[in-house]
């Protein structure tokens, strides 16, 4: 199955900055997914964005994908010390029927 | 139910017990899957259940390792003979496949402890 890798691996900012993470997968895709995932409980999803779509907001967040490039990007705008957490990218599975497979994320630190 | 629930939430075992993980899925989800998180690692995939479909066993790292999955809702994790290398959270998610993405719910996962 095919798996997202997130880049960078970890990632400090302060509070108002904002926050930007790249994720890049191997196969052509016909969407991807984002997910937070806090103190080691479980994933949340955030978003997720069809192959059609170049751009796509949700509050804070914004992800763009650029298929060409097989890239996708997270940007948090106005970071806030409770957006501190690990950040995951899924492409779907290559195959039908196949599971998500997670990355290692990027962990996320906003100091205040 | 209105989310994915696991039990235990937290589980501290002696190094050679077995230990069952369960997990109940959102009521309707046909995909159901484990992951296992070792402290500051990403997820490992373990196990992929899907309908009435064959599980994909791909990811069980060792034949202590099973599950299974009754009536196409609950799901048991059993490790039998646990090891100190087994300790990770081990979590579960459920998804409703066949929506053009399988979106993935996840439960707050069950923290498991060798001694």
């Amino acid at each position: 199955s095919q798996q997202g890798e997130e880049d960078p691996q970890a990632l400090s900012i302060q509070e108002g900055e904002n926050a930007t993470m790249n994720c890049s997968y191997k196969t052509s895709i016909n969407n991807l997914q984002w997910y937070r995932q806090n103190s080691g409980r479980g994933l949340v999803h955030l978003i997720l964005i069809r192959s059609n779509e170049r751009e796509k907001h949700s509050g804070r967040l914004r992800v763009t994908l650029d298929t060409s490039k097989k890239s996708s990007s997270l940007l948090i705008t106005a970071s806030r010390a409770a957006d501190t957490a690990s950040y995951f990218c899924a492409p779907p599975a290559n195959q039908a029927g196949t599971a998500l497979i997670f990355g290692k994320g990027t962990t996320l630190s906003v100091s205040s | 139910g209105a989310g994915v629930s696991q039990s235990p939430s937290n589980k501290v075992t002696e190094k050679g017990k077995d230990v069952e993980l369960r997990c109940d899925p959102i009521s309707g989800h046909t995909a159901l899957y484990w992951y296992r998180q070792s402290l500051g690692q990403g997820l490992e995939f373990l196990i992929y259940f899907q309908g009435n479909s064959a599980p994909d066993k791909s990811g069980l790292p060792s034949d202590r390792f099973s599950a299974e999955r009754t009536g196409g809702s609950v799901s048991t994790l059993t490790i039998q003979r646990t090891q100190q290398e087994d300790s990770a959270v081990y979590l579960c998610a459920s998804s409703l496949e066949g929506a053009g993405a399988n979106v993935l719910t996840f439960g707050a996962g069950s923290r498991l402890t060798v001694l």
